[in-house]
C-alpha cells in the first residue's frame, strides 16, 4: 500500500492558538485528498477535503495547503478550541483506488 | 447530507458466537463500502471494499470466511463476524464514497466489538 505519514504524532496547543498539522504522501498520482477529525470511540468525521489541481481550500476556521512539489500536506486550524482535541488522519487517493490513511496525529487543546 | 450510520454501537459477544453489523448510507446511494477495523490509538486498518450486487474484495491478511460481508443494496452492506474470538475485540468502521468521480468517503460511527 501506500505510505502516508505525519510528522508528529502529538500536538499540544494553547486554546486560542493556531494548530497546523501535516501530512507527507508518496504517491504523486494521488489527487485527491481528504482530513478527518475522529474523536475518542466514534468514527472520523470529514473536515475538509482538497483536489490536486488546487494548493490552498478554506473551511470554517480551517485550511488545507497541497504542496505536490514535495508531496506534502497540511491542516490548518485557526484560534484552537477545546472541542478540536482529536486524533487527525490525512488519507490520499488514487483514481480508481482506494483511500490511504495516515497513522493520525493526536491534537491537545491545553485551556 | 451524506450520513452512513451503523448498528450496534457496540455489542458483547461470548467466543464462538457470531456477530452482524450493519453500516447503511442514509441519504445518499452508496455502490462501494469499505469496511476498517481500528485498534486503539492506531489508524485505520482496511479490511475489505464491498460492492453492491458483487462479491467484496478482502485485503491480504483478513479471512473472507470470517468476516462475511454482504452488499445486499446501494444502502447496506453487512460485516458478519463467525465464531468471533477474543481477538477478534476491536473497533470496526464502514465507510461509503458518496458517488461520483473522486469520491469521497464517508465514515460511520462506528462499532465497538467485545468478545469474551
Amino acid at each position: 500500500g501506500e505510505s502516508v505519514g505525519l510528522h508528529l504524532p502529538t500536538l499540544s496547543v494553547q486554546e486560542g492558538d493556531n494548530s497546523i498539522i501535516n501530512c507527507a504522501y508518496s504517491n504523486s498520482a494521488s489527487d485527491y485528498f481528504i482530513w478527518y477529525k475522529q474523536e475518542s470511540g466514534k468514527g472520523p468525521q470529514f473536515i475538509i477535503d482538497i483536489r490536486s489541481n488546487m494548493d490552498k481550500r478554506q473551511g470554517q476556521r480551517v485550511t488545507v495547503l497541497l504542496n505536490k512539489t514535495v508531496k506534502h500536506l497540511s491542516l490548518q486550524i485557526a484560534a484552537t478550541q477545546p472541542g478540536d482535541s482529536a486524533v487527525y488522519f490525512c488519507a490520499e487517493n488514487i483514481p480508481g483506488n482506494q483511500f490511504y490513511f495516515g497513522t493520525g496525529t493526536s491534537l491537545t487543546v491545553i485551556p | 447530507g451524506a450520513v452512513v450510520s451503523q448498528h450496534p454501537s457496540r455489542v458483547i459477544c461470548k467466543s464462538g458466537t457470531s456477530v452482524k453489523i450493519e453500516c447503511r448510507s442514509l441519504d445518499f446511494q452508496a455502490t462501494t463500502m469499505f469496511w476498517y477495523r481500528q485498534f486503539p490509538k492506531k489508524s485505520l486498518m482496511l479490511m475489505a471494499t464491498s460492492n453492491e450486487g458483487s462479491k467484496a474484495t478482502y485485503e491480504q491478511g483478513v479471512e473472507k470466511d470470517k468476516f462475511l460481508i454482504n452488499h445486499a443494496s446501494l444502502t447496506l452492506s453487512t460485516l458478519t463476524v463467525t465464531s468471533a474470538h477474543p481477538e477478534d475485540s476491536s473497533f470496526y468502521i464502514c465507510s461509503a464514497l458518496s458517488g461520483g468521480a473522486g469520491d469521497t468517503q464517508y465514515f460511520g460511527p462506528g462499532t465497538r466489538l467485545t468478545v469474551l
